[in-house]
């Protein structure tokens, strides 16, 4: 069974730095895209940046573009979101979600998601 | 970026009912598009992919068509547990973008 664990959530300043992690498990990590998806609370679905199963290539929403870094380390089976000048709009639930095999932004899997909170 | 603007914000229907979800693209999206359920306090869950394709272990009950710039999400005979909010998303190009959601209400 797939199970996608996140970590690291909490609550930051603005302007401060958090680091999320997703631990993946039951399925080849390596070999499937993977993407942080986040909703505010309250609010609908935002896609927040894509890695390819490789690490080579990484897209951003314009949104955090310049402030949070997506990357993966395929033998540890794990997932990283850096966010650094985090705002108050950063305020959400964040999901680490697997794509499906070849397809990689449609999102099969989702974690049960990690609160990050920006407050002064 | 492509907008998605889903319709209506908000169905309320009796279970057995049909109900129809419409997501409308700002340029084209050819198939390029799921559909997400989201029951609350729970992470969203993919319902059709490829605009008209179930994901495993959807019920049949729910189907997707269209193409282009307009889709619909059908629920041929509503349950008592479709009650949820719906969100549609595309794939077409970056950035992916989600529809504001549909509220499905049964009465």
């Amino acid at each position: 069974e797939v199970y996608l664990v996140e970590s690291g959530g909490g609550l930051e300043q603005p302007g401060g730095s958090l680091r999320l992690s997703c631990a993946a498990s039951g399925f080849t990590f390596s070999s499937y895209e993977m993407s942080w998806v986040r909703q505010a609370p309250g609010k609908g679905l935002e896609w927040v940046s894509y890695i390819s199963s490789s690490g080579s290539s990484m897209y951003y929403a314009d949104s955090v573009k310049g402030r949070f870094t997506i990357s993966r380390d395929n033998a540890e089976n794990s997932l990283y979101l850096q966010m650094n000048t985090l705002r108050v709009e950063d305020t959400a639930v964040y999901y680490c979600t697997r794509g499906r095999f070849g397809a990689g932004s449609y999102y099969e899997y989702w974690g049960q998601g990690t609160l990050v909170t920006v407050s002064s | 970026e492509i907008v998605l603007t889903q319709s209506p914000a908000t169905l309320s229907l009796s279970p057995g009912e049909r109900a129809t979800l419409s997501c409308r693209a700002s340029q084209s999206v050819s198939y390029d598009l799921a559909w997400y359920q989201q029951k609350p306090g729970q992470a969203p869950r993919l319902l059709i992919f490829d605009a008209s394709k179930r994901a495993t272990g959807i019920p049949g009950r729910f189907s997707g068509s269209g193409s282009g710039t307009d889709f619909t999400l059908t629920i041929s005979s509503l349950e008592p547990e479709d009650s949820a909010i719906y969100y549609c998303q595309h794939r077409a190009n970056w950035p992916r973008t989600f529809g504001q959601g549909t509220k499905v209400e049964i009465k």
